[in-house]
């Protein structure tokens, strides 16, 4: 079955810009009608959408993170990527990779989580 | 502030039946699908519920869910005690073109 890692840097400087990479095993990223996005939660708190794309490299993001998100996808790698720029620790969440099926918020698979911690 | 309502926690003892509730509005539960994930410590999300009342498989018949207009809302009969966990509702969210979530129901089995 398809499995969803997440990779990239555990720690960020406040102003720097995030990077992470969500690897797809047990499936092509361009099969099917899928998306694939980025949730993120804060520790102890709810979870937020950050974007999602489409294999075709459609994307659409949260109105709230649009002007420093960048969801961006490699098939031949089978990866999608996730960077969000001038970060503040506000940013500091885990962060979770997932696929979607069809349009609407049908999550499923999840990755395991990264966590990113935005200090000096 | 999340853009769908829910209770911050919820409670019950085992054997009970608890309801979680999910408040929208015409753009998001009002016209779309509402979804439902229980979260367990220290883990990511799990599908529970899909497209307002539909269960995937291996989730227990103990689970069901309903909407109505701009609500929804979560059933767990029978609780356990594995059943504590955070529950999220989300929908898609046509005025805003993207995914909402809820805030999130901590459920504690006394």
């Amino acid at each position: 079955q398809v499995q969803l890692q997440e990779s990239g840097p555990g720690l960020v400087k406040p102003s720097q810009t995030l990077s992470l990479t969500c690897t797809v095993s047990g499936g092509s990223i361009s099969s099917g009608s899928f998306y694939w996005n980025w949730i993120r939660q804060p520790a102890g708190k709810g979870l937020e959408w950050i974007g999602r794309i489409y294999m075709s490299g459609s994307t659409n993001y949260n109105p709230s993170l649009k002007s420093r998100v960048t969801i961006s996808i490699d098939t031949s790698k089978n990866q999608f990527s996730l960077k969000l720029s001038s970060v503040t620790a506000t940013d500091t969440a885990m962060y979770y990779c997932a696929r979607i099926v069809g349009g609407d918020p049908w999550f499923d698979p999840w990755g395991q989580g990264t966590l990113v911690t935005v200090s000096s | 502030q999340s853009v769908l309502t829910q209770p911050p926690s919820a409670s019950g003892t085992p054997g009970q039946r608890v309801t979680i509730s999910c408040s929208g509005s015409s753009s998001n539960i009002g016209s779309n699908y509402v979804y439902w994930y229980q979260q367990l410590p220290g883990t990511a999300p799990k599908l529970l519920i899909y497209r307002n009342n539909q269960r995937p498989s291996g989730v227990p018949d103990r689970f069901s869910a309903s909407k109505s207009g701009t609500s929804a809302s979560l059933a767990i009969s029978g609780l356990r005690s594995e059943d504590e966990a955070d529950y999220y509702c989300a929908a898609w969210d046509d005025s805003l073109s993207g995914v909402v979530f809820g805030g999130g129901t901590k459920l504690t089995v006394l």
